[in-house]
């Protein structure tokens, strides 16, 4: 495997069920993120962390809850969602979240597509 | 609230034919602008990170322009395929240590043979 990728890429839950999202990057990255697309919306930022810690969390409801155990692993805990958190869940990552300057390119896997009834 | 826009936020052309579209951010704390290419069930692919006034970047057919002062970027297809038919992506980077972007609606083409 190579790039980013995401698993499951389609759930369908009901809102008492808990869920996990998993994501993995074979690229060497030390920064990884949660973004959310809602329909007609931009990608919206979830969660970043950085070497492992969790540095931004951009106002997500306490039922979303991430989980970085390593720099290529990326989970994300859903717990009693509610269906408008139907969306597609984008995981990235990137060199190191630009702790060193520069320009820092986020690369994306393809989404996992929730639907939340 | 940061806003990005893309315009149009869909095209349909005919392959062979050539053409742009647009990214407007804001002037201000501007670091590096990235365009992403999506392909519907695919990952957004990144085609281009910008960060000097007046900067252009080419990639086969694609190309792209910046404006930080003004605050726009273009990008144009020349030739356009059917294989090209994707949503584009901006994404404007204010160089926050956290990497953080803020995203556009996108632009959808649809190239038709």
């Amino acid at each position: 495997e190579t790039g980013v990728t995401q698993t499951p890429r389609h759930l369908v839950m009901g809102m008492t069920n808990k869920k996990s999202l998993k994501c993995e990057q074979h690229l060497g990255h030390n920064a990884m993120y949660w973004y959310k697309q809602s329909a007609k919306k931009p990608l919206e930022l979830m969660f970043v962390y950085n070497f492992k810690e969790q540095t931004e969390n951009n106002s997500v409801p306490s039922r979303f809850s991430p989980e970085c155990p390593n720099s290529s692993h990326l989970f994300l805990h859903l717990h009693t969602l509610q269906p408008e958190d139907s969306a597609l869940y984008l995981c990235a990552s990137s060199q190191e979240g630009r702790l060193a300057g520069g320009v820092d390119t986020q690369y994306f896997g393809p989404g996992t597509r929730l639907t939340v009834l | 609230i940061l806003n990005v826009e893309q315009s149009p936020q869909s095209l349909h052309v005919q392959e062979g034919d050539s053409t742009n579209f647009t990214c407007s951010f804001p002037s201000s704390n501007f670091y590096a602008l990235h365009w992403y290419r999506w392909e519907t069930a695919k990952s957004p692919e990144a085609l281009f990170v910008m960060t000097l006034n007046g900067d252009e970047k080419k990639k086969g057919r694609i190309s792209a322009t910046l404006n930080t002062k003004e605050g726009y970027s273009y990008l144009y297809i020349k030739g356009s395929q059917p294989e090209d038919s994707a949503t584009y992506l901006c994404a404007y980077d204010r160089g926050s240590t956290l990497g953080r972007l803020y995203f556009g609606r996108g632009t959808q083409l649809t190239v038709w043979p």
